[in-house]
């Protein structure tokens, strides 16, 4: 079946580094991909939604100049953390909208614990 | 707006037990119904889901009933095991492969 792989899976990092964040489709091509957020023993936040080879559309809320998106390819789009803080700290998940044969609307990747220190 | 509301957690079973996590939706049109489950560490896995009024969807166990009168989709399970403890979210679209709206979650907590 469809997969998505998220990497890294843990990040810890110092205050102030920037942090990439990889999201692939593995077996097929993903035209839509999606970033949430989700703090400790809450909800997922839509972020943003990236379209392959068009600037990402933001969420109400979210800092475009922080949070920098990547969708060059039909099976890669990058999450980019500039200059992290610790409230920057979370658990992000990628998602990749699936075919419209497909059983599911979105698969999702394993997440990225991120720790700014 | 689409909106989803579950009941809070965490839920505490003892193997075996019956199990229902209550969920309740707020949407324009007919929208897709959706639970997904967490693991520890791990993204979100499809569980189950249904399309349209009064589909049943079932997985592993689990069912859950698109109710359009009662706007509900709760999940049911008749016997729960230690390894379903985890978070399990349920979810809409307003088309099946439109922008998914999640509730808060519900932690379920499985004793053996």
């Amino acid at each position: 079946g469809a997969v998505v792989s998220q990497h890294p899976s843990r990040v810890i990092c110092k205050s102030g580094t920037s942090v990439k964040i990889e999201c692939r489709s593995l077996d097929f091509q993903a035209t839509t991909m999606f970033w949430y957020r989700q703090f400790p023993k809450q909800s997922l936040m839509l972020m943003a939604t990236s379209n392959e080879g068009s600037k990402a559309t933001y969420e109400q809320g979210v800092e475009k100049d922080k949070f920098l998106i990547n969708h060059a390819s039909l099976t890669l789009s990058t999450l980019t953390v500039t200059s992290a803080h610790p409230e920057d700290s979370s658990f992000y998940i990628c998602s990749a909208r699936g075919e419209e044969t497909d059983y599911q609307p979105q698969h999702f990747g394993d997440g990225t614990r991120l720790s700014i220190l | 707006g689409n909106s989803v509301t579950q009941m809070e957690g965490p839920v505490t079973l003892s193997e075996e037990a019956f199990l229902t996590i209550n969920c309740t939706y707020t949407a324009t049109g007919y929208p897709s119904l959706f639970w997904y489950v967490q693991y520890p560490g791990e993204g979100l896995q499809l569980l189950l889901k249904a399309t349209k009024a009064d589909d049943k969807g079932s997985n592993k166990g689990f069912e859950a009933t698109y109710r359009k009168e009662t706007t509900s989709f709760h999940l049911e399970k008749g016997s729960v095991q230690v390894s379903d403890s985890a978070v399990y979210f349920c979810a809409l679209s307003d088309r099946v492969y439109s922008t998914l709206t999640f509730g808060k979650g519900t932690m379920l907590l499985v004793s053996p």
